[in-house]
């Protein structure tokens, strides 16, 4: 089956700074969603983006099918913005695949 | 509009109980999944419903069974609990996987089984 990488596997920042989160795939996609889970355990759909670019307010997403990878930019950090990042992707099938997450940790 | 709901929030139980999670969505949404969280692990598919009386296997089927008799409804059974078992359960739907349409999760089910 497909398989989804993610880097880096944890990241600390301190508050007001930038970081991207990349995403890596083994196999073409018709769906790629990036997820937030907050320290409460709550997932949150950020985006819906199998290629092109998304922004919306501090992030942006951008992801390229044909070299199979997405990037998830976070600008400005802030403490709230503290969880882990997943990245979940359909090789049009049925199912989600997930990646292993980014643990992210901004600091005040 | 309640979206995607769990019951139970937490549970504990003894090796070799038998619990079902019952998961619940307000969306009319076809497809449904159970996954399961093991601590700093990203999520895995359990099992899966395309549909009303339909159910398939995910990545980690074994020692685990599901209903889905109806749309709103996809319930997660364990018949006989083991330590590995031990987890957060997450629920989520979704309209269609290949359609420009998000998954929405549960809040979780954490299950301890001693």
């Amino acid at each position: 089956g497909i398989q989804v990488e993610q880097s880096p596997p944890d990241l600390i920042l301190q508050e007001g700074a930038n970081s991207t989160l990349r995403c890596n795939f083994s196999d073409s996609v018709n769906n790629l969603q990036w997820f937030h889970q907050n320290p409460w355990g709550q997932l949150i759909n950020l985006f819906y983006i199998p290629s092109g670019t998304k922004q919306n307010g501090r992030l942006s997403a951008t992801t390229v099918a044909t070299e199979r990878y997405s990037l998830l930019y976070i600008s400005s950090s802030q403490t709230t913005d503290s969880g882990v990042y997943f990245c979940a992707v359909v090789n049009y099938g049925q199912n989600f695949v997930f990646g292993p997450g980014t643990r992210l940790s901004v600091l005040p | 509009n309640a979206g995607v709901t769990q019951t139970p929030k937490f549970r504990v139980l003894k090796t070799g109980q038998s619990m079902t999670l019952l998961c619940a969505q307000d969306m009319n949404h076809e497809y449904m999944y159970w996954y399961r969280q093991d601590p700093g692990m990203g999520l895995r598919l359990i099992h899966y419903s395309v549909g009303e009386g339909t159910t398939a296997k995910g990545e980690v089927p074994d020692g685990y069974n599901v209903s889905r008799l109806k749309k709103q409804n996809f319930l997660l059974g364990l018949e006989s609990a083991a330590p590995s078992q031990t987890s957060v359960y997450f629920c989520a739907s979704t309209e269609s996987p290949g359609l420009a349409d998000t998954q929405y999760f549960g809040p979780g089910t954490r299950l301890t089984v001693l």
